[in-house]
């Protein structure tokens, strides 16, 4: 079955406390992005990427870090989260970027006290 | 700035009527529209999609209208049905080789029998 699965679907951190939410893809996809989703805001994109070794920000990076070491994973970095973190995230994945359908995972609610 | 806006949070339609989401935007470089759907607890997921050389695509029940001059998109939902009660979010793309994506803020659609 063709999926997007992140871990882990929920996590309760402390502010600066690392953490790493993963995001993995079965279907052979060279693109691949991060979201947040925050009430009144919609989806807001972190980071991308279009292939492996090569990333991109979108419109909030600020505070987070990612790396495509492989062309199935990309994880998701908070060095030293921070209680304005707490969100819902989203990976994605596509084959062709921004002309093509995106397929998401199912979230992880983050929450940082 | 919000370049991809959805005016309406919510949209209140009786089942076997016509449901009509809108979306504007305000970045003349857009040229690929897309639109997704979200349950709770749910990844978004695809809908349907427009390329800014044309002002119609149809999709069974649902089909997306561009209007360029007016920066403009809307989604028709032709029957409404309670299944499609869902957030509706439209997103615009530049294209090219990236997977860059501007998601407006959703609209939560309500289908009651």
């Amino acid at each position: 079955e063709a999926q997007v699965t992140q871990n882990p679907r929920y996590l309760i951190t402390v502010t600066g406390k690392k953490l790493t939410v993963t995001c993995s893809q079965n279907m052979n996809h060279e693109y691949m992005s991060w979201y947040r989703q925050d009430p009144g805001l919609g989806l807001r994109q972190i980071y991308y990427s279009m292939n492996v070794e090569v990333t991109d920000k979108g419109d909030v990076p600020e505070g987070y870090k990612v790396s495509r070491k492989e062309k199935r994973n990309f994880p998701l970095i908070l060095e030293s989260p921070s209680p304005n973190q707490t969100s819902l995230y989203f990976c994605a994945s596509s084959s062709g970027g921004g002309y093509t359908e995106a397929f998401f995972g199912q979230g992880t609610r983050l929450t940082v006290v | 700035d919000q370049q991809v806006k959805q005016n309406s949070p919510s949209l209140s339609v009786q089942e076997g009527r016509i449901s009509i989401l809108n979306c504007d935007y305000t970045n003349s470089m857009f040229d690929y529209f897309l639109w997704y759907k979200k349950y709770p607890a749910e990844g978004p997921t695809f809908l349907i999609s427009i390329s800014s050389i044309k002002d119609k695509n149809e999709d069974g029940r649902f089909t997306v209208f561009l209007n360029k001059s007016a920066k403009h998109l809307s989604l028709h939902i032709v029957p409404s049905q309670p299944g499609d009660s869902a957030v509706y979010f439209c997103a615009a793309s530049a294209g090219g080789n990236t997977d860059k994506l501007i998601f407006g803020t959703g609209t939560r659609l309500q289908v009651f029998p």
